[in-house]
């Protein structure tokens, strides 16, 4: 079984800062999916980015971007020029490859406040 | 094209009670994922359908079981209801095609059940 650990429950940065968010995760898989998932208040889950375990390349979109280092496990998200519309609980989930069919394990997730 | 809907949207049970929630998944998405999400454990995984078939399940006790109609629709049943299961239950739909780029899975809003 894998799990996923957010290590901070709350941030809170100004409006344009940059700011990161912390996830490692454990698995003995080999082949798998990495997600950062925003779910505002309104509760609508929304996929930020995804990053598959066999590139090296650092996933990016947009304003967002990540730094995956397979050997330790780590998985960090970093929102560049922060904006009043990226407060939201983040959530940093896993995915073995093959599908949907074991379900995405998910951290506790990082509650964002972008003040302004 | 309209994104998963779930319904209703609020429910209040008391306990042991059985609940139906509902799910319709984005349409041409074929696969369907439940996961339960409360304050202290989280987003956990309940099961997820495929061609009206279960193809996996977290860890949940027997109360929770759910069905895949023909048309991809899915509902999930919570049979003698306890305190411990008011929660916010999101349902995730994807395209599962063979070698599609990794079945991202889209969430609709939830079902947000309260059990007195």
């Amino acid at each position: 079984a894998q799990t996923v650990t957010q290590s901070q429950p709350e941030m809170s940065v100004q409006e344009a800062e940059t700011v990161t968010l912390s996830c490692t995760y454990d698995t003995s898989e080999n082949n798998y999916y990495l997600f950062w998932y925003k779910q505002p208040p309104s509760r609508q889950m929304i996929l930020v980015i995804r990053q598959e375990a066999y590139k090296q390349q650092n996933a990016t979109e947009n304003r967002f971007s990540v730094n995956f280092q397979k050997a330790a496990k780590s998985f960090s998200l970093k929102i560049s020029d922060s904006q009043l519309g990226d407060t939201a609980m983040y959530f940093c989930a896993f995915m073995k490859t093959g599908g949907g069919a074991d379900g995405l394990t998910f951290g506790k997730g990082t509650h964002l406040i972008i003040q302004p | 094209k309209a994104g998963v809907t779930q319904t209703p949207r609020y429910l209040i049970k008391t306990r042991g009670q059985q609940v139906t929630l509902s799910c319709s998944p984005i349409s041409g998405h074929r696969s369907v994922s439940w996961y339960q999400q409360t304050p202290g454990q989280g987003l956990q995984f309940l099961f997820e359908y495929f061609s009206e078939t279960q193809r996996n399940k977290g860890n949940f006790p027997g109360r929770f079981s759910g069905r895949q109609f023909s048309n991809s629709r899915s509902e999930m049943n919570v049979s003698t209801l306890e305190l411990g299961d008011s929660a916010l239950y999101l349902c995730a739909s994807s395209l599962e095609l063979a070698g599609a780029y990794p079945n991202e899975q889209f969430f609709g809003p939830g079902t947000r059940l309260t059990v007195l």
